[in-house]
């Protein structure tokens, strides 16, 4: 079965862009993945699917700033000109025979 | 657009059972799987368990024989009976539906706080 590891934090300014990593366990490097934003006291939101080479499909009502890419077994999401709001958890999820997976978080802040 | 609200959640004594509901609107709820994730008290995202349109349904091990999943499509609503519930089922529960073809949730509801407590 697949697990995901993320860092536990990262942390930008404001303006400025980021790179989250969201690494895929040994012979898992094929799987699609999915990126979600938890705001602080606020429930989880999806943010994309991102596919193993790379290409990626925003949710509803996601700016471009948010974008995905691949590289073998990691999967990053970017942001770009970061703003306040973007302080927030990141997750990253993808499923197995009969489960599903989340990463542990990554708590992004913006200085 | 797309709604999932939960409810059911509240209070329970360890060895107690609570069943939350999910209803569902904006799309059309019988065409596609559905999942409840919980998150304890300053942790991360947990899968609990998922039911797909066809009523196939996946549990994660710590619920496995204790938490049942089900669906009503004729009142778009998702369920989740909880049984024997431990201190350590003490979490916020979202509902969420899944991309069309992929096991990845893209519609997520608000939650409803679940605690285990004598």
């Amino acid at each position: 079965q697949p697990v995901l590891t993320q860092s536990p934090s990262a942390s930008a300014s404001l303006g400025a862009s980021v790179k989250l990593t969201c690494t895929l366990s040994s012979g898992h490097s094929g799987y699609v993945i999915a990126w979600h934003q938890q705001q602080p006291e606020k429930g989880p939101r999806y943010l994309m699917k991102l596919n193993s080479d790379g290409s990626h499909s925003r949710g509803d009502g996601i700016p471009d700033r948010f974008s995905g890419s691949s590289s073998g077994a990691e999967r990053y999401l970017t942001i770009s000109s970061l703003q306040s709001e973007d302080e927030a958890d990141y997750y990253c999820q993808t499923w197995g025979t009969g489960i599903r997976v989340f990463g542990g978080g990554t708590k992004l802040t913006v200085l | 657009e797309v709604q999932l609200v939960e409810s059911g959640g509240g209070l329970v004594k360890p060895g107690g059972s609570l069943r939350l509901s999910c209803a569902a609107s904006g799309f059309t709820f019988s065409s596609y799987s559905m999942n409840w994730v919980r998150q304890a008290p300053g942790k991360g995202l947990e899968w609990v368990s998922s039911i797909s349109s066809s009523s196939y349904k996946d549990y994660a091990d710590s619920v496995k024989g204790r938490f049942t999943i089900s669906r009503d499509n004729a009142k778009n609503s998702l369920y989740l009976q909880m049984n024997s519930l431990r201190a350590e089922d003490t979490a916020v529960y979202y509902c969420a539906r899944d991309l069309s073809s992929f096991y990845l949730p893209e519609y997520w509801g608000q939650g409803t706080l679940v605690t285990v407590s004598s």
